[in-house]
């Protein structure tokens, strides 16, 4: 079945350290996506890539960073420098980015649950 | 960004068809109306989306005013699995609409 993979479900982080989070898709979509959801909140986009070794700031991406050498693959890692890491981290994709993007869905996977030790 | 209300909460019991309503009385012309679905601990799922006329699919039903100053989410047949919390989204066309702007959305509870 294709899908998208998140991995893992559940991770803890120390001080100062730096984490990355996994995503994997076999949808063959161009579009990949990373949001941040708090307890009891909406999602907030960190940064999303339109294509291959591109990839653009979204609305809270300070202390943050990714990269996409795969079409298929897009992690983050969440630095040290974002003080307040706790939340559900959410990957999305889509068929396509830019214009097109209003009249397509984006499919999510089952997210990444960060938490400070 | 246009914005949607949504009621709070609405129950429902199993088998029985629900109707979800959306307002989006500051909707332009080129906005999309995307609905999503989250259940507790999971990523959201796509519901359905549309533009102007009335769109199915297997999931639901997504009926638009004339207007499009509101939509319903329609499921038919309600289960225990469809008890998530609904969101109604508008995604307009060209720049800046990558991401997905959700509100507090609707909590659906169904009983059996």
């Amino acid at each position: 079945d294709g899908g998208i993979t998140q991995s893992p479900k559940y991770l803890f982080r120390k001080e100062g350290q730096n984490v990355t989070l996994s995503c994997e898709q076999n949808l063959n979509h161009d579009a990949m996506y990373w949001y941040r959801q708090d307890p009891g909140q909406g999602l907030r986009l960190i940064y999303y890539s339109q294509i291959v070794n591109d990839f653009q700031k979204g609305d809270i991406a300070e202390g943050y960073s990714v990269s996409r050498e795969k079409k298929e693959s897009f992690p983050l890692t969440v630095t040290s420098a974002q003080k307040n890491p706790t939340a559900f981290y959410l990957c999305a994709s889509s068929i396509a980015a830019g214009a097109y993007s209003s009249n397509q869905p984006q499919h999510f996977g089952d997210g990444t649950r960060l938490s400070i030790l | 960004d246009a914005k949607t209300t949504q009621p709070n909460s609405m129950e429902s019991n199993e088998e029985e068809p629900v109707h979800l309503p959306c307002n989006h009385s500051t909707i332009s012309g080129t906005d999309y109306i995307h609905w999503y679905r989250q259940l507790p601990s999971q990523g959201p799922e796509y519901v359905i989306h549309g533009l102007t006329s009335n769109v199915n699919n297997r999931m639901a039903s997504l009926a638009i005013a004339e207007d499009r100053k509101s939509s319903t989410l329609i499921l038919h047949r309600a289960t225990l699995r469809d008890a998530a919390v609904y969101y109604c989204i508008l995604r307009p066309r060209g720049g800046g609409s990558e991401k997905l702007v959700f509100g507090k959305g609707t909590k659906l509870t169904v009983n059996p």
